[in-house]
């Protein structure tokens, strides 16, 4: 069975600094890997997917992440946060072509002036 | 634009009440499901459908119902909610056809509260 785990709960950084959000998937072929964002009383946002090809893969609002097979990891990075940045994360890991996904716990992501 | 809508988007109800969620999407998408977020333990699966005949459990289906009563339609029913049914519900959808983007699209959620 696929699972995802995101080991940080909360994470504080100040603005401009940089960010890594940590995700661990466990899954037995090569995965479909999804990063969405929450902000707070929204639904979820993609920011970036992972399907094949190049493992480091570009999304919206200048995030990228980087798929490691080796590491079972696809951590995601923001080089200087905003105060927008604010939210909660989720990793999530797909099936059936990324159509059946399983998240992570999630990463609340709080942005210090 | 294209969206998906869900109503309520808050309620509170009663132990025992049934309640109906409901979702609707403009995007022409095939596949819709529900999924339940709870703190801590992100989204998990609920039910899903990948065409109106088609109805799949997913991971905690007990409970809950559900009816997709077009392509465009997919509700989920509490036939008896409980306390620990409280959680925010989420609605997406996804488009199967060859060459779709294969993320999912989601409603922007139904806080479910049951005393």
């Amino acid at each position: 069975a696929q699972s995802v785990t995101q080991p940080d709960i909360h994470i504080t950084v100040s603005e401009g600094a940089s960010l890594e959000l940590r995700c661990n998937y466990s899954y037995g072929a090569t995965p479909y890997l999804f990063w969405y964002v929450q902000s707070p009383g929204q639904g979820l946002q993609l920011l970036l997917k992972y399907f094949s090809g190049d493992t480091l893969v570009q999304g919206i609002k200048g995030f990228e992440a980087e798929f490691k097979r080796s590491q079972s990891s696809f951590n995601l990075r923001k080089p200087s946060v905003h105060w927008s940045d604010a939210a909660e994360y989720f990793c999530a890991v797909g099936s059936n072509a990324g159509n059946m996904l399983t998240f992570g716990g999630g990463t609340r992501l709080m942005v210090k002036p | 634009d294209a969206d998906v809508t869900q109503t309520p988007r808050n309620r509170i109800t009663k132990t025992g009440k049934r309640i109906m969620l409901e979702c609707s999407q403009t995007k022409g998408h095939d596949r819709m499901y529900w999924y339940r977020q709870d703190p801590g333990l992100g989204l998990r699966l609920i039910y899903y459908s990948f065409d109106v005949k088609d109805i799949n459990k997913g991971e905690i289906s007990d409970g809950y119902s559900v009816s997709r009563q077009a392509q465009a339609k997919f509700s989920l029913s509490l036939e008896s909610a409980i306390p620990n049914q409280t959680a925010l519900y989420f609605c997406a959808t996804s488009d199967s056809r060859q060459g779709a983007s294969h993320e999912q699209f989601f409603g922007p959620g139904t806080r479910l509260t049951v005393l």
